[in-house]
């Protein structure tokens, strides 16, 4: 029962670096989003899905690429890493329910840019 | 558009104590309401969520909350706070879209 997995949990780059957040679920989900944590401000939606090959940006999508071949995968990409993406990265799936929605979060990515 | 406001972002009480964080919304239509907690370096748990129904949703540890249409509030609660309460908690909306809007946080402490 694995939920939701994101790898890496931790990771430091370079400024101008790029790298892939990777999250997989496998419940069989719809929805994915990417959300960023940054003190004080919560958790903010950088870009979601609600299906196989169908992406969207959310709040703060500037600088993330997504893209979503398969319904198990949701990977987010940093194409240039900039000191403002260091943050923590939580993917997130959700299962639509007749009672409502429950969103179920991956353990989080500890990303610092240098 | 909608909003999530939480009110302190740090709250301490005393173990045994009372404790209520607080949580105001803002919705265009009929909200769904979560509250999580996250311990250090973790993720995210669900506590407890209000879709319909029963106004007062009794969740995870010992916590629940009240919905309360008419002050948009959604104020988390748990009788008597022990150690292992302290984390930070977020409030959560979701509207007629299935991504979340959350408070900025609370950071609760608790003291011996």
């Amino acid at each position: 029962n694995a939920g939701v997995t994101q790898t890496p949990k931790f990771q430091v780059l370079k400024t101008g670096q790029s790298m892939t957040l990777q999250c997989a679920q496998d419940m069989n989900h719809e929805y994915m989003s990417w959300y960023r944590q940054d003190p004080g401000m919560g958790l903010r939606l950088i870009h979601y899905s609600v299906g196989a090959g169908i992406t969207d940006q959310g709040e703060v999508p500037n600088g993330y690429n997504v893209s979503r071949s398969t319904t198990e995968d949701f990977p987010l990409r940093l194409l240039s890493a900039a000191p403002s993406q260091t943050s923590v990265y939580f993917c997130a799936s959700t299962e639509q329910g007749v009672s409502g929605n429950t969103i179920y979060f991956g353990e989080g990515s500890w990303l610092t840019v240098v | 558009a909608q909003s999530v406001t939480q009110l302190g972002s740090h709250v301490s009480v005393s173990e045994g104590a009372l404790v209520l964080l607080r949580c105001n919304y803002s919705s265009s239509v009929p909200p769904y309401l979560f509250w999580y907690v996250q311990y250090p370096n973790q993720g995210l748990q669900l506590l407890l969520k209000y879709t319909t129904g029963a106004t007062l949703v009794k969740g995870i540890n010992g916590f629940e909350a009240e919905f309360k249409k008419s002050e948009t509030s959604f104020h988390l609660t748990k009788p008597s706070a022990h150690m292992s309460d302290a984390a930070e908690y977020f409030c959560a909306l979701s509207g007629s879209a299935r991504q979340l809007t959350f408070g900025s946080g609370t950071q609760l402490t608790v003291l011996p």
